[in-house]
């Protein structure tokens, strides 16, 4: 079965310090990524995606970066963190699509609070 | 670019009450999907509607597609304590990439 790991679990980062946050995903391959952030209360905001190695689309122009260096591994980076990046981070995979149906799977996700 | 309106924001009720929360678009949507998150937790995949006027059944939850497919609504019967979360919907816009538009949330707390 498929699963998908995130850490760390939370994270407690001054501002202008850098991020780095790691996802893996076991049993599939060449799966579709993606990296959402959740502020306090609020909705999923989609930040990247991956189509396969090296592939990433932005979908919100931000100091954020996110990099697919293997198949089954995205990372989500930033060099100098916001008081805004606060939020709960959230990698997501994507199942194959059968009859135009597919399922969206998300990981623990990470807690980050920048103070 | 293309919304999902979802309402209502947050919902108390009492144990045993029934619970409704809806989702509306401008646009046809090609599917929708529903999602639950707990609170602490991360979304967890709930259901997938795709057909016109699509009506699913998961034990007490009922997801159903509007026939112009553009509204959905997830109806759950006689709440417990253990729906308390938050229900999201989500729409497709992203072609094959399976990019996904989240609605913004339905709180629901049941008051035991």
């Amino acid at each position: 079965s498929q699963t998908i790991h995130q850490w760390p679990a939370t994270l407690v980062q001054p501002v202008g310090s850098p991020l780095s946050l790691e996802c893996t995903v076991e049993g599939t391959s060449n799966p579709n990524l993606y990296w959402y952030r959740q502020a306090a209360g609020r909705g999923l905001q989609l930040l990247f995606y991956s189509v396969g190695i090296g592939q990433i689309s932005s979908e919100v122009p931000q100091n954020l970066s996110a990099s697919r260096p293997q198949d089954r591994q995205f990372i989500l980076s930033s060099k100098k963190l916001l008081l805004s990046d606060s939020g709960f981070y959230l990698c997501a995979w994507r199942t194959g699509e059968i009859a135009g149906e597919y399922e969206q799977y998300f990981g623990p996700g990470t807690r980050l609070t920048v103070t | 670019g293309q919304q999902v309106m979802q309402i209502p924001q947050y919902q108390h009720v009492q144990e045993g009450e029934d619970f409704t929360t809806y989702c509306n678009s401008s646009t046809t949507l090609s599917n929708i999907q529903w999602y639950k998150q707990r609170p602490g937790g991360h979304p967890v995949f709930l259901i997938q509607l795709v057909k016109s006027g699509e009506v699913k059944k998961q034990k007490r939850l009922t997801f159903q597609f509007g026939e112009a497919k553009k509204n959905s609504s997830l109806h759950i019967t006689a709440t417990q304590t253990t729906d308390v979360g938050t229900y999201f919907c989500a729409v497709n816009y992203g072609g094959s990439q399976g990019n996904l538009i989240f609605g913004k949330g339905t709180k629901l707390s049941v008051k035991p």
